[in-house]
């Protein structure tokens, strides 16, 4: 089974219009963290969100929030006031935590969407 | 400008050709990993080097080879390719033991085998 689904192949949103990127998860560690990266046609993968499986509140960083639904292990991604370079690939990734010890960044990634913003 | 370099950006060769990819994280991180990104498949992860120490091998053919000379510093040593190992290998970095760590990555070698 997979860990990180991401549903939606492809997406599309007008410019200054708000996009939810779907993401569910599986994992039977309480203790985990759920990631979004954004990968521009450069290949370069920038990070965007973080969520702490502890955490009481949804993660927000400038235009990214973080819809964190625990019983329903999703983790969904929103942008708000799209932009033209907001086009790129994101990925939603899970980091678990091996006992006794950190992870080392084993990250555990989605198959991706594509958003294609509209002007 | 991103705190991981890696090169080359684009590497084509042959299926028995030896080339080298490169990574160099300017961030202080503790711990380099190397990435593959198949067209149509997720991130996969290959190696894990914490504190210049190989952590983790996740089933990696041998004509991979890593190599981590100094904290930041990561190779990988490729030799006898197939066509299927066309990818993009993606370096990253980070600062392990911190709750909630995130990974920095590189832009990418993008490989095509012959």
């Amino acid at each position: 089974a997979q860990k990180i689904t991401q549903t939606q192949p492809g997406m599309f949103v007008q410019e200054k219009e708000a996009v939810t990127l779907d993401c569910t998860y599986d994992t039977s560690d309480p203790s985990y963290g759920l990631f979004w990266y954004k990968q521009p046609s450069s290949g370069e993968m920038i990070f965007l969100i973080y969520q702490g499986s502890y955490d009481q509140q949804n993660a927000t960083e400038g235009r990214y929030s973080l819809n964190f639904q625990k019983a329903r292990k999703s983790a969904n991604l929103v942008i708000s006031a799209s932009q033209l370079g907001d086009s790129a690939m994101y990925f939603c990734a899970m980091r678990e935590r091996r006992a006794g010890g950190t992870s080392y960044g084993k990250l555990t990634f989605g198959q991706g969407t594509i958003l294609t913003v509209h002007p | 400008e991103t705190g991981v370099t890696q090169t080359p950006r684009h590497l084509v060769m042959g299926m028995t050709n030896k080339k080298s990819l490169k990574c160099e994280q300017h961030l202080g991180h503790n711990a380099m990993y190397w990435y593959k990104q198949s067209a149509k498949k997720p991130l996969e992860l290959m190696f894990v080097y914490s504190l210049e120490e190989r952590v983790e091998n996740n089933s990696v053919p041998s004509r991979f080879s890593p190599e981590c000379p100094n904290s930041s510093h990561l190779f990988l040593h490729l030799h006898t390719l197939q066509p299927e190992d066309s990818a993009l290998y993606l370096c990253a970095s980070s600062q392990e033991e911190r709750r909630g760590e995130k990974l920095f990555f590189g832009s990418g070698t993008q490989l095509s085998v012959l």
